[in-house]
């Protein structure tokens, strides 16, 4: 089956201790992103990949970091969360961007819900 | 101001009425316009796609881009209990990254 998994999908952490949340996609699609959703803002993206080892900033990139050593994996990590990034995250992943149904179709994951305390 | 604007609602309305959900955005570049679903619990879904300005429809579904007003909408017919959601609209400009509105919640009544 065709899918996007993220893992964990509920978090409970404290100010400044490293997490990790994973993202693995068996669809090889070469196109990776990170989302963050936040009530009255929508989806905002913090970083995507438009292919392994190509990574850029979105909009809100500050706190996170990202990795793409391989295709199907797309970790965030945040190096020492705060309370502003508790949220939902969301990982996606698409053929690419270069336009048609196919570079449109953003595969979501499930979310991860995080609490930073 | 926001590159995309979305009214959040939320939406309350009847089983079998015709919804109208709209966006407007301010970059006149944005050429690809796409309407996500995201039922509650879920990441959002794909519904629509369209390119540049027209109509398009897909069962009881229909997207409409008006470039010249920087609107977009999507409307559903005979509304369904199954269609209450959280409705996003998203769009950008070539090989750019999406932008998303904020997203309206919908509630349809039986």
């Amino acid at each position: 089956e065709a899918q996007v998994t993220q893992n964990p999908r509920y978090l409970i952490t404290v100010t400044g201790k490293k997490l990790t949340v994973t993202c693995s996609q068996n669809m090889n699609h070469e196109y990776m992103s990170w989302y963050r959703q936040d009530p009255g803002l929508g989806l905002r993206q913090i970083y995507y990949s438009m292919n392994v080892e190509v990574t850029d900033k979105g909009d809100v990139p500050e706190g996170y970091k990202v990795s793409r050593k391989e295709k199907r994996n797309f970790p965030l990590i945040l190096e020492s969360p705060s309370p502003n990034q508790t949220s939902l995250y969301f990982c996606a992943s698409s053929p690419g961007l270069a336009g048609g149904r196919a570079g449109e179709t953003q595969y979501f994951g499930p979310g991860t819900r995080l609490l930073v305390l | 101001q926001k590159e995309v604007e979305q009214d959040p609602g939320p939406l309350s309305v009847p089983e079998g009425a015709i919804v109208s959900l709209n966006c407007t955005y301010s970059n006149s570049a944005f050429q690809y316009f796409m309407w996500y679903r995201q039922y509650s619990r879920k990441g959002p879904e794909l519904l629509m796609y369209t390119y540049s300005s027209g109509n398009k429809e897909d069962g009881r579904f229909t997207a409409q881009v008006d470039k010249s007003s920087k609107y977009i909408s999507l409307f559903i017919r005979d509304s369904q209990p199954s269609d209450s959601a959280t409705y996003l609209c998203a769009m950008r400009e070539g090989a750019q990254k999406l932008v998303f509105g904020q997203g309206t919640r919908l509630t349809i009544n039986p």
